[in-house]
C-alpha cells in the first residue's frame, strides 16, 4: 500500500497570506488527523476529521481550518498567516477514528515558512 | 486527557538494551499506551502498542505494570539509526492525543 502523501512537501509564504495544505491518507483510511510540529511547542493535534466530518478539533485559531472530502482525502487551510504559523505540518491516517487505540501512519510533512 | 512524563534525553551506546519510562498517573480504564518514534524532519512512526501486562513486536517490548501509572518500551541491542525522538502516547477511542516533549534518544558507536 502506498503510505501517506502530502502536498506541498515545502512551502514559502508571506504574512498575511493564505495556504492551503493537501493529505491523502492510506488506502482505505477514512480518518484524518493533522498536527503542527515546532522547536518550542512539539507536535500539537490540530484537528481530526471521518467520514467528511470534524471529530476533534485543538486549541488553536479559527485561521486554521480543514475539511475532509468524499474519498478521505483532506486539506487543511491557514489564514492570515503569522510567523509563527513556521512549522512543519503534519497528517496522518488511521482506519477508524479517535486515536487512543488505533495506530497512526503519518506522512512525511510539509514544511511551511512564513517570512 | 491523559498527561506523560518522560526523560527528556538518553544516551546509550551501540549494542546496549534502552528502556525509556513514561508516568502516566492519570491513565483512564480505556486507555491505551503508544509509543512512537520520530526522525528529524519527518513524521512520527508507530513502534508498538499496549493496554496492560507486556507486549512484543519485532522492533521492540512494551512493559505494563499491573497498576498501568508507568510502561516501559524496551529496544533491544540499539543501534546508531535508533537515534531519535520517542514518545509516549496515552488516550481512548474518542480522545485527541498529545504527544508532549517526547525522549531524545542518542546512540553512540
Amino acid at each position: 500500500k502506498a503510505g501517506v502523501t502530502q502536498t506541498p512537501r515545502y512551502l514559502i509564504k508571506t504574512r498575511g497570506q493564505q495556504v492551503t495544505l493537501s493529505c491523502s491518507p492510506i488506502s482505505g483510511h477514512r480518518s484524518v488527523s493533522w498536527y503542527q510540529q515546532t522547536p518550542g511547542q512539539g507536535l500539537q493535534f490540530l484537528f481530526e476529521y471521518f467520514s467528511e466530518t470534524q471529530r476533534n478539533k485543538g486549541n488553536f485559531p479559527g485561521r486554521f481550518s480543514g475539511r475532509q472530502f468524499s474519498n478521505s482525502r483532506s486539506e487543511m487551510n491557514v489564514s492570515t498567516l503569522e510567523l509563527g504559523d513556521s512549522a512543519l505540518y503534519l497528517c496522518a491516517s488511521s482506519s477508524e477514528p479517535g486515536q487512543g487505540n488505533h495506530e497512526q501512519y503519518f506522512g512525511p510533512g510539509t514544511r511551511l515558512t512564513v517570512t | 486527557l491523559a498527561k506523560t512524563t518522560q526523560p527528556i534525553s538518553m544516551d546509550s551506546y551501540e549494542g546496549q538494551e534502552v528502556n525509556i519510562t513514561c508516568s502516566h498517573n492519570n491513565i483512564a480504564t480505556n486507555d491505551y499506551i503508544t509509543w512512537y518514534q520520530q526522525f528529524p524532519s519527518q513524521g512520527p512512526r508507530f513502534i508498538i502498542q499496549g493496554y496492560k501486562t507486556k507486549v512484543t513486536n519485532e522492533v521492540a517490548s512494551l512493559f505494563i505494570p499491573a497498576d498501568r501509572k508507568s510502561s516501559t518500551l524496551s529496544l533491544p541491542r540499539v543501534s546508531l539509526s535508533d537515534t531519535a525522538v520517542y514518545y509516549c502516547l496515552v488516550g481512548t477511542y474518542t480522545d485527541k492525543l498529545i504527544f508532549g516533549t517526547g525522549t531524545r534518544l542518542q546512540v553512540f558507536p
